[in-house]
Order: structure tokens, then sequence, then C-alpha cells
């Protein structure tokens, strides 16, 4: 079975700072990874997805992740964080066989300080 | 505008008292799936949806139902809610590849309290 594992629950960075953001999987099949970002009282809103392209998944607001089978890893990266990108991150993979359904991590709370 | 809508917002209800959390998405969608967030276990799938008329249980299904007889709407139910089901719930929908899902849009979310 799928699983999905987030390092961290709460990451705290300065304004500027570079933002690392882990994530860990587990698949049997080759994965489709997701990250989605949810600011205070919203729904979830796709950042970035790899869908077995290109390995390096540029997404909105200056984010990134790449994928790396070996290590079985999809880390979202930023190279300089703002005080908008105060938020809870949760990344996804998507499970193979007929039914496909997300399975989500616990979510990563990032903090910005000024 | 492509989206998902999801009422109401916010919802406080007495133990024991049926409820229905609407869900409706506009992007002809064939997948709808519904969540739970509570704080520090993410998100955890209750039901889901292939397509119409064909739903099956998610990871914590207990306590709740839902109908999918049209393809754009998926409502959730509690027959008698418990104060266990305080939480916050959303909605998705969901575009496909072959077999897997490639992006969820999500809803606004609905935050029920049950005293």
């Amino acid at each position: 079975a799928q699983s999905v594992t987030q390092l961290g629950s709460h990451v705290s960075v300065s304004e500027g700072a570079l933002v690392l953001l882990r994530c860990n999987y587990s698949s049997s099949v080759p994965p489709y990874l997701f990250w989605y970002v949810q600011y205070p009282n919203q729904g979830l809103q796709l950042l970035l997805k790899y869908t077995s392209a290109a390995t390096l998944v540029k997404g909105i607001n200056g984010f990134e992740a790449e994928f790396k089978k070996s290590e079985t890893s999809f880390h979202l990266t930023k190279p300089s964080a703002h005080m908008s990108d105060a938020a809870e991150y949760f990344c996804a993979v998507s499970e193979g066989g007929s039914q496909g359904n997300l399975i989500f991590g616990k979510g990563t709370k990032l903090s910005v300080k000024p | 505008e492509a989206q998902v809508t999801q009422n109401p917002r916010y919802l406080i209800t007495v133990t024991g008292k049926k409820l229905t959390v609407t869900c409706s998405q506009n992007m002809n969608h064939e997948y709808m799936s519904w969540y739970r967030q509570d704080p520090g276990l993410g998100l955890r799938q209750i039901y889901y949806s292939m397509n119409v008329e064909v739903t099956d249980k998610g990871d914590v299904p207990e306590g709740y139902k839902v109908s999918r007889k049209e393809k754009r709407n998926f409502p959730l139910i509690l027959e008698s809610p418990s104060p266990n089901q305080t939480s916050l719930y959303f909605c998705a929908s969901s575009s496909r590849q072959g077999a897997r899902n490639t992006e969820a849009f999500f809803g606004q979310g609905t935050r029920l309290t049950v005293v």
C-alpha cells in the first residue's frame, strides 16, 4: 500500500531564507506525487504535481520539487521565503490500481519570520 | 470557473440530529471524495465515488453515509452525529489519467461542531 511521510510537522524559516519541506513516499508502482498548500480557513490548492514526466517540477509561487526515485523522495523547495508563504503544506501520492485514491501526508506547517 | 462548492461552511449541531453537507462540482469529474481534517492527523478519506451510483469506503467511514445520484453532486450524510465527528470536512473532485487521480480540486471546507 502507498504511504506518505512528511518530516517535521512544523518548520520555521526567516524571510528570504531557503524553504525545504520533506516528503518521502512508498509505492509499489511508479507514483504520481503532489504538493498542496492550505492557507488559513481555506481549502487545499495544488502547488505542483509529478506524473512521470520531468523529474524537476515547477509549481506556482516559485515552488519546485524534485522526484528522486532512488531516495523515494519528493521534497518541496523555494529559494527565498516570503511572509505570504506561511501556510500548511501537504504531500500526496496517487495510488495505483483501479481506485487511484490520493493518500496524504500529515502536513507541515510553515512559519516565516520577518 | 472550475470549482467545488460545499455548504454550509460552518455548522454547529447537537448529538443525534441528522445533517447533510452538500458538495457540487462543475468540472464533469467522475471521481469525488470526502475527507476529514484533524490536527496532527492530516486528511483522512471518508468515502469516495468512482462514478454515479458507485461509492466505496475510505479509511474512516464509520458514522457517515454518502450518495451519488448525479455526477456533479456528492452529499455527505451524518445520520446521528456524535462529538467525535467534530472536524473540518473537505469535498474534492479529481481528474483522472487512466486509473489514477492526477489532480484533486477541493471545496472551501465545512467546519462542523457537534455538541
